[in-house]
């Protein structure tokens, strides 16, 4: 099955830094990248997903890109501000599978 | 928030205990899941059902059984409670199971087993 591996595991930034978290996953099929955000007590939401056929997407502050030859997705934060403090997961899907494989998340603290 | 109801939000429960979690959806998705998050573990797949009556086991379902009679609920039952399944336990809802679409998650529920 699919491993998605991600790094850091904790991440500290001061506010308006950047932020980059990275992901790798192992199966060549998986064509799907959404990232999650978890804040304190509540479940992980989507902020930003990729799809295999495109490289790069951005939202605002946030940006994901994908490099389908090295499997590796990351997700970048401009500009940090204290409410991007939060657990981030990666994870990837296939069209043949059922499932989401899910990397271990990061914890992003911004520093005021 | 997607239509996903979690309950009960917490629980204490003693070992060798039955405890039953129970997820509910609005949105007639037909793949639901559920995660379990410990730390330094991210989330972690029990069990996920991708119909009613259609289930399949997750990477840590040992110690765990699940039921989906309905398309809106499904059940997680754990059989006979352990210290090892104190966690804090999601349930996600997909329409077609990744495939291009995301999962929503509901909640959660922490559960403590004494």
């Amino acid at each position: 099955g699919e491993n998605v591996e991600q790094h850091p595991s904790t991440l500290s930034v001061q506010e308006g830094d950047s932020a980059v978290i990275k992901c790798t996953y192992s199966d060549s099929a998986s064509n799907y990248f959404p990232w999650y955000k978890q804040e304190l007590g509540k479940g992980p939401q989507l902020i930003i997903d990729i799809r295999s056929n495109v490289g790069e997407k951005k939202d605002q502050r946030i940006a994901v890109t994908l490099n389908k030859t090295a499997k590796h997705f990351s997700l970048h934060i401009t500009e940090t501000q204290p409410e991007d403090s939060a657990v981030y997961f990666c994870a990837a899907t296939s069209n043949t599978g059922n499932q989401f494989y899910f990397g271990t998340g990061t914890s992003l603290t911004v520093i005021p | 928030d997607a239509g996903i109801t979690q309950s009960p939000r917490h629980k204490v429960t003693e070992t060798g205990t039955p405890v039953t979690l129970r997820c509910h959806q609005t949105e007639n998705h037909r793949y639901m899941y559920w995660y379990r998050q410990d730390p330094g573990h991210g989330l972690r797949l029990i069990h996920y059902s991708y119909g009613v009556k259609d289930t399949d086991k997750g990477e840590v379902s040992d110690g765990y059984s699940v039921s989906r009679s309905k398309t809106e609920d499904f059940l997680l039952t754990l059989e006979s409670a352990t210290s090892s399944q104190t966690s804090v336990y999601f349930c996600a809802i997909s329409p077609m199971g990744g495939k291009g679409t995301e999962a929503f998650f509901g909640q959660g529920t922490r559960l403590t087993v004494v």
